[in-house]
């Protein structure tokens, strides 16, 4: 299975830029998706396909990457954006996920 | 307003059945491939199980597969998922989710707000 590895936590203050990584243990093309979860809630697409913003999801968000290196970026970074962070690949199968970015708002 | 929404969960003890409902609306649910998704407490998310818009083709991950069985009511407009010989790392919510497919390269667009599944005796 392709292995998709997040760094566990991050904590930033509002107006800072943030980056969010995710290493896959093989190449995924460009098949990376961006998911948030804020607590308690569904998880809810922010980036597909490593770079395009999903509608209605604010300018803020931003996504790059491919092979086997994805960033998510938050610039700037509001205190709405406490959750955990997600990223899945549909390159390979089975469909796996990161474990997942907790990001604080200090 | 596309709404998925998920029913059937609750507290069933080890090597017993469930079923679950995903009830779709908002869109034309016979042109979509879906999915189910779970997230154990406190865990993180892990793709179960998809099925084709027509439902002629599924796939399912290792830890479920031979126990559990996606399904889809097109007439009906609700995807579901038959889960059997439950264990207590089934323990998880359950998402129904959209695969929205753009160029031949699918990925969730849409996700439920989840169902609650306890396996535990």
């Amino acid at each position: 299975d392709t292995v998709l590895t997040q760094s566990p936590a991050l904590a930033v203050s509002p107006g800072e830029r943030v980056t969010i990584s995710c290493r896959a243990s093989e190449t995924v093309s460009t098949l990376i998706h961006w998911f948030q979860q804020k607590p308690g809630q569904r998880p809810t697409l922010l980036i597909y396909l490593a770079s395009n913003l999903e509608s209605g999801v604010p300018a803020r968000f931003s996504g790059s990457g491919s092979g086997t290196d994805f960033t998510l970026t938050i610039d700037p970074v509001e205190a709405d954006d406490t959750a955990t962070y997600y990223c899945q690949q549909s390159w390979n199968d089975p469909l796996t996920f990161g474990s997942g970015t907790k990001l604080e708002i200090k | 307003e596309v709404q998925l929404v998920e029913s059937g969960g609750g507290l069933v003890q080890p090597g017993r059945s469930l079923k679950l409902s995903c009830a779709a609306s908002g869109f034309t649910f016979s042109d979509y491939n879906m999915a189910w998704v779970r997230q154990a407490p406190t865990k993180g998310l892990k793709w179960v199980a998809s099925i084709s818009y027509g439902g002629n083709n599924t796939h399912y991950g290792d830890s479920v597969k031979g126990r559990f069985t996606i399904s889809r009511d097109n007439a009906k407009s609700t995807l579901y998922l038959q889960m059997d010989s439950l264990r207590s790392e089934d323990t998880a919510t359950y998402y129904c989710a959209r695969h929205y497919v753009y160029y031949g390269s699918p990925y969730f667009d849409y996700w439920g707000q989840g169902v609650m599944v306890t396996v535990s005796s």
